[in-house]
């Protein structure tokens, strides 16, 4: 199962707003509704900041945001901060593995 | 307050064995589904492995099969990850993760642990 597709980094100013991308197939991020993204600290554990393509946990900034359409997938950060530079990881469950990551986006704010 | 604390890395020369454990609490383990996710050095996340609640169904990525076990003590509420014939490509961090029954995601993560393969 090859990994879903990212940009290897974006940056962005504070206050702007980035869009992170993902790109499957139709056996992962096209076919299920099923699309996560983790944010990672450097020597830190993974955090969900988005499941099931838009949805917050409880305690995640409303700044993020997710979406799809067809077999892309999309983060954006809106209102950037200096504490959201991190790497980003896309993630969505599939047909075959089962499940499948990104590999990840390292996010710089100038 | 959920916590996934994983143990028992370290360094394995090649074709060697090594025991993880991650010991959860916070939580009714027994109804989570269970997955182990690695981090090779520099590198981006790889989906290992995964067991149901009950223990009975289990699936592995191509990489590791035939060579990891996982597997899990719903009275210890531990989950384990035998790993066997461990190869140089093996080294990473490995982290327990936690999905809840019918999710799709990873809601919590334990902190890792590093696993090195090297003569």
């Amino acid at each position: 199962q090859s990994a879903l597709t990212q940009p290897a980094s974006v940056s962005g100013s504070p206050g702007q707003s980035i869009t992170i991308s993902c790109t499957g197939t139709s056996s992962d991020v096209g076919g299920y509704n099923y699309v996560s993204w983790y944010q990672q600290h450097p020597g830190k554990a993974p955090k969900l900041m988005i499941y099931d393509v838009s949805n917050r946990p409880s305690g995640v900034s409303n700044r993020f945001s997710g979406s799809k359409s067809g077999n892309t997938a999309s983060l954006t950060i809106s209102g950037l901060q200096a504490e959201d530079e991190a790497d980003y990881y896309c993630s969505s469950y599939t047909s075959s593995s089962p499940w499948v990551f990104g590999g990840g986006t390292k996010l710089t704010v100038l | 307050e959920v916590q996934l604390v994983e143990s028992g890395g370290g360094l394995v020369q090649p074709g060697g064995s090594l025991r993880l454990s991650c010991a959860a609490s916070g939580f009714t383990f027994s109804s989570y589904w269970m997955h182990w996710v690695r981090q090779a050095p520099g590198k981006g996340l790889v989906w290992v492995s995964r067991i149901n609640s009950d223990g009975s169904s289990t699936s592995y990525a191509d990489s590791v099969k035939g060579r990891f076990t996982i597997s899990r003590d719903n009275a210890k509420n531990t989950l384990y990850l035998q790993m066997n014939s461990l190869r140089a490509e093996d080294t990473a961090v490995y982290y327990c993760a936690r999905v809840g029954f019918l999710h799709y995601y990873f809601d919590y993560w334990g902190q890792g642990t590093l696993v090195t393969v090297s003569s």
